[in-house]
């Protein structure tokens, strides 16, 4: 199985600042990688698939990178609706695995 | 509008079953390949079960294989999830998902597996 860690699991930032989230994966999976964001009681939002390609009706405050074993995930201005746990996840190969989350708090 | 809406969860003893299910509608279901993943409340995503667009094919995580069955019926625009020999650790909120990068999603029905 392709292990996703992601780092950090945790962070405070301030409402204007730039975020940056990474994910590697345990073993090279192209650009078959995925983000998502979490608001607590709600079901995901699909952010980025290949890993920098926008979602429809997805802002271009978010913005995703990277290939083979790194990504990241930016967010450039981070925004009160903003707040919220990001997934990676990737669909390289079955079983189809996620990271632990990084939860974006408010400083 | 483009939305899938799940059905079907609810409070089931540890050995029991359940089927859930997934609507989908606006857009052409038959084309899609769909998913189910879970989440145990405050925990992290897993994912569960993925079916082909034409249900030729079926792929489940290791937790679940032998269990649960995916399958769908394109005339109904209906996505499934058969539940068996339930356990404690099976308790979560389902998702269904669409696609392999999981573009769309419903939002959820809990599955309580508890004596």
């Amino acid at each position: 199985d392709i292990q996703m860690t992601q780092s950090p699991s945790s962070l405070s930032a301030s409402v204007g600042d730039r975020v940056t989230i990474t994910c590697r994966a345990s073993q090279g999976i192209s650009n078959d990688l995925a983000w998502f964001q979490q608001k607590p009681g709600k079901a995901p939002r699909a952010l980025i698939y290949a890993a920098s390609s926008l979602q429809s009706g997805v802002p271009s405050k978010f913005s995703g990178s990277g290939s083979g074993t790194e990504f990241t995930l930016t967010i450039s201005s981070l925004q009160p609706e903003d707040f919220a746990t990001y997934y990676c996840q990737q669909y390289k190969s079955y079983p189809i695995t996620f990271g632990g989350g990084t939860k974006v708090e408010i400083k | 509008e483009v939305q899938l809406v799940e059905s079907g969860g609810g409070l089931v003893q540890p050995g029991g079953s359940l089927r859930l299910a997934c609507a989908a509608s606006g857009f052409t279901f038959s084309t899609y390949w769909m998913n189910w993943v879970r989440q145990v409340p405050g925990k992290g995503l897993e994912w569960v079960a993925i079916i082909q667009n034409d249900g030729s094919n079926q792929w489940y995580a290791d937790s679940v294989r032998g269990r649960f069955t995916i399958s769908r019926e394109d005339s109904k625009n209906s996505l499934y999830l058969q539940m068996n020999s339930l356990r404690d650790e099976d308790t979560a909120v389902y998702y269904c998902a669409r696609r392999g990068f999981f573009d769309l999603w419903g939002r959820g029905t809990l599955v309580t597996v508890s004596s």
